[in-house]
């Protein structure tokens, strides 16, 4: 049982660059979520998704972009990378409200 | 706005001694709480879900307790192992139905062989 699947694991960019972060769930969750861990800053929200086709910005959405085109999948796009971008991205899912939410193994990303 | 502090930031234990890790949060008006683990260059794993109606969670030797009217949770640890050596967070959902979280500050835990 794959679970939350993220690829890639590493990346590293230059400023400028655009890539996309692949979030894949095996669970039939209909919730989906992009975090990034900062040190000092903790876990915030990207963006997030509660059902197939639907996307909403988080609490630092500014710089990304989303989409949940599939339900086991949700992409997180990086338009025009900046240093301010490197960070660790973790993709989560959750059947719904009130459940457990599990995570992915994280993305190493860093830009220079 | 919903904030979350865990106390303390860092613990370092001898093995086989129970411990306590704390989590307090401001708003009380909480549908529920998780406790996660996170090992060095790891994702985060779910250890317990204590929703707003239960007062404990118990997984083999953790126990979570949640006292919702103080602002409080705990995580009790018995008869630790090197094993547990991690950082451990906890989280709140905010907006509703959405069911986002937002975490502590996480506690570093170090258990000594």
């Amino acid at each position: 049982n794959a679970g939350v699947t993220q690829t890639p694991k590493f990346r590293v960019l230059k400023t400028g660059q655009s890539m996309t972060l692949l979030c894949a769930q095996d669970m039939n969750h209909e919730y989906m979520y992009w975090y990034r861990q900062d040190p000092g800053m903790g876990l915030r929200l990207i963006h997030y998704s509660v059902g197939e086709g639907t996307t909403a910005k988080g609490e630092v959405p500014d710089g990304y972009n989303v989409s949940r085109l599939k339900k086991q999948n949700f992409l997180l796009g990086l338009e025009s990378a900046a240093p301010s971008q490197t960070s660790v991205y973790f993709c989560a899912s959750t059947p719904g409200f009130g459940n457990t939410i599990y995570f992915g193994e994280g993305s190493w990303l860093t830009v220079v | 706005k919903q904030e979350v502090t865990q106390i303390p930031a860092a613990l370092s234990v001898p093995e086989g001694e129970n411990l306590v890790l704390n989590c307090s949060f401001t708003d009380s008006a909480i549908y529920n709480l998780q406790w996660f683990r996170q090992d060095p260059g790891k994702g985060l794993t779910s250890l317990l879900l204590i929703q707003s109606s239960q007062r404990e969670q118990t997984s083999g030797r953790l126990n979570a307790s949640l006292d919702k009217s103080s602002g409080r949770s705990t995580l009790y640890i018995a008869a630790s192992q090197p094993g547990d050596s991690a950082t451990y967070l906890c989280a709140v959902p905010y907006g509703g139905a959405t069911n986002k979280l937002i975490f502590g500050t996480g506690t570093l835990l170090a258990v000594q062989p």
